[in-house]
């Protein structure tokens, strides 16, 4: 099975930092993605880490602990357009290409 | 520039009728993904496709089927529409195990509304 957790809601300011965390308990991995969904929006794809340590794009940086099945997207310099929810996402490796999703995290930025 | 595209955008249909929702991607990519989306479930999956001819049970599948005749489409049915399936629908792709990450690309979405 999986349980992938991730907070339901988060708030922070404009030009903030914020971070976001996800735990996964899954029978395989092969990689873990975030992704970004704006209000009647698709999902779009952020990251993805499949070695332990810290991935960088511009204001958004992902990172991954294997061992402790741990992953964290970090948000920087926070704008108004950064309001989404934010997805997380496990490859177990065991079905070609299947995600597993948690129920994301609904981020509010404030001016 | 590729893309996957899904069709209607809104439905309305009534409990009973048989719907199906198209989704047509010129990605070239091998995996198909369906999705449901509700409040407070996420994204859950509903069928999906490796490749021409092959379709898999998701997590959700009970009421739904889908077909891979082609490497561009993967069309899915209501069978018998029922209220529990309004949802927000998500239609996805992805490349061959290899080519590195095997992010999916998502469709804008189809939103069924069953009454």
């Amino acid at each position: 099975g999986q349980n992938i957790d991730q907070p339901t809601e988060m708030t922070a300011t404009e030009g903030a930092i914020v971070q976001i965390n996800c735990t996964y308990q899954t029978s395989g991995f092969n990689g873990l993605f975030w992704y970004q969904q704006h209000a009647g929006e698709a999902p779009t794809f952020l990251s993805y880490n499949v070695l332990d340590g810290l991935e960088e794009k511009g204001r958004f940086s992902s990172f991954l602990s294997r061992s402790k099945g741990y992953s964290y997207l970090l948000l920087k310099e926070l704008q108004m357009k950064d309001s989404a929810s934010y997805l997380c996402a496990v490859d177990r490796g065991s079905t070609l290409g299947r995600l597993y999703f948690g129920r994301g995290t609904q981020l509010t930025v404030w001016p | 520039d590729a893309e996957i595209t899904q069709s209607p955008r809104h439905k309305i249909t009534e409990t009973g009728r048989q719907v199906t929702l198209a989704c047509h991607q010129t990605w070239n990519h091998n995996n198909m993904f369906w999705y449901r989306q509700d409040l407070g479930h996420g994204l859950r999956l509903i069928h999906y496709s490796y490749g021409v001819q092959d379709t898999n049970k998701g997590e959700v599948s009970d009421g739904y089927s889908v077909s891979r005749s082609n490497t561009e489409d993967l069309p899915l049915t209501l069978e018998s529409a029922a209220s529990s399936q309004t949802s927000v629908y998500f239609c996805a792709s992805s490349g061959v195990v290899g080519t590195g990450g095997r992010e999916q690309y998502f469709g804008p979405g189809t939103r069924l509304t069953v009454t």
